[in-house]
This record gives C-alpha cells, sequence and structure tokens, in this order.
C-alpha cells in the first residue's frame, strides 16, 4: 500500500497567519494518464471531511483562493494564507492513483 | 444539491453481520463509482473499497476483502455495505462517498462490542 506521511502532525496557528502543510508518499502518485490524483480533505469538528483541493492543486468550487496545493510525484504541499477560524479542523491528504486508496494520517489545524 | 444519507449503524457483538445503506441524491447516481471510507475513534481514515457504476465491478482493501462486500441498486439510488464477521476493530463512523467528485455521506457509526 502507498503511505502518505502528513507533517506536521498539529500546527497552533493565529488568525492572518500563513501556514504549510507537506504530504510525502511511498510511491510517486504519478498515474498512467499522466494525471496525480492527489487531494486534500478538510474536517472540521463533528463534521464529515469535505475535499478542498483535487489533483494536486485545483480548487473545489467555493473553495476560497487562500487554499493552494503544489507538488509532484512524492511530494505535496497545501498552503493557507490568511487563516481564518473556518479553516480549523482536521486536513487530509488523500491518493487515488494506486490501490488501495489511501490517507494521510492528519494534521491538526488549531487556534493559538 | 448532492446528498449521500447513510443508514443502519449501531451496536453490535462481535462475528455478527451488519448491512449499511447509503441513499444518494442530487446526481444521477447510475453514472458514478461509489466508495466507502471509514474512519476510526482515533479519526484513521480506511478506503473500504468502490463499485463500478452499473455494479459489475468492484475493489476492496485487501484487509476487508473477505468480511465486506459492496453493492448498490441504481433503481433506487442505493448503496450497501454488507459487513460480516465483524470485529471490535471494526468500530469506526462509515462513509458513502463519491470520491471522485469530492462528496461525502454525514457518516454512520458502527460500533462493535460485546
Amino acid at each position: 500500500d502507498v503511505v502518505m506521511t502528513q507533517t506536521p502532525p498539529s500546527l497552533s496557528v493565529a488568525i492572518g497567519q500563513s501556514v504549510s502543510i507537506s504530504c510525502k508518499s511511498s510511491q510517486s502518485l504519478v498515474y498512467s494518464d499522466g494525471k496525480t490524483y492527489l487531494h486534500w480533505l478538510l474536517q472540521s469538528s463533528g463534521r464529515s471531511p469535505k475535499r478542498l483541493i483535487y489533483q494536486v492543486s485545483n480548487l473545489d468550487s467555493g473553495v476560497p483562493d487562500r487554499f493552494s496545493g503544489t507538488g509532484s510525484q512524492k511530494d505535496f504541499t497545501l498552503k493557507i494564507s490568511r487563516v481564518e477560524a473556518k479553516d480549523l479542523g482536521v486536513y487530509y491528504c488523500a491518493q487515488t492513483t494506486h490501490f488501495p486508496w489511501t490517507f494521510g494520517g492528519g494534521t491538526k489545524l488549531e487556534l493559538k | 444539491e448532492v446528498q449521500l444519507v447513510e443508514s443502519g449503524g449501531g451496536l453490535v457483538k462481535p462475528g455478527a453481520s451488519l448491512k449499511l445503506s447509503c441513499v444518494a441524491s442530487g446526481f444521477t447516481f447510475s453514472d458514478y463509482w461509489m466508495s466507502w471510507v471509514r474512519q476510526t475513534p482515533g479519526k484513521t481514515m480506511e478506503w473500504i473499497g468502490d463499485i463500478k457504476y452499473d455494479g459489475s465491478y468492484t475493489n476492496y482493501a485487501p484487509s476487508l476483502k473477505n468480511r465486506f462486500t459492496i453493492s448498490r441498486d441504481n433503481a433506487k439510488s442505493t448503496l450497501y455495505l454488507q459487513m460480516s464477521n465483524v470485529r471490535s476493530e471494526d468500530t469506526a463512523t462509515y462513509y458513502c462517498t463519491l470520491l471522485g467528485a469530492g462528496y461525502w455521506g454525514q457518516g454512520v457509526m458502527v460500533t462493535v462490542s460485546s
């Protein structure tokens, strides 16, 4: 299975700050069609996960451009600029390139 | 608006069977692969498996393949997860997902305990 390693496991942030979350995979996530199926999800407290970014850098509808995703092959980053209170929760990376699909362990974003 | 509503969870004894359902609306259910994902009490996410839009093909996480079965009824826009011989480690919140489009249900809790 592809192991997804997220760091850090938790982050304390002040409103208005910028933060980055790293996600590293044990194998390249480039599929045979040339696309990279690495996604980012946010799970706010008590809610189900919500996808924010798909295929590394594409924002889902309604996701503010304060969020951005970068990376390639095995190394990916989620950046949140000007953090707002509604951004707090647990962020997960997920890959759907190789079966079985796998998830990172999560990064909890909290208020400082 | 896409909606995925799971049901069928609860408290079950080890070794028992349980069938979860997920009713979908807001999209053409029969056009999409559907998945089940679970989240343990420790918040670990685990993909269980998925099923092709016409129900003709399924994929499973190898560790769950022998005990879990995914099926669907396109006429009812409903996805199912049949769990058999459940164990304490199956205790989790189970989500029905349209993974490719990024939609998740609200989840249903399953607790396995004697």
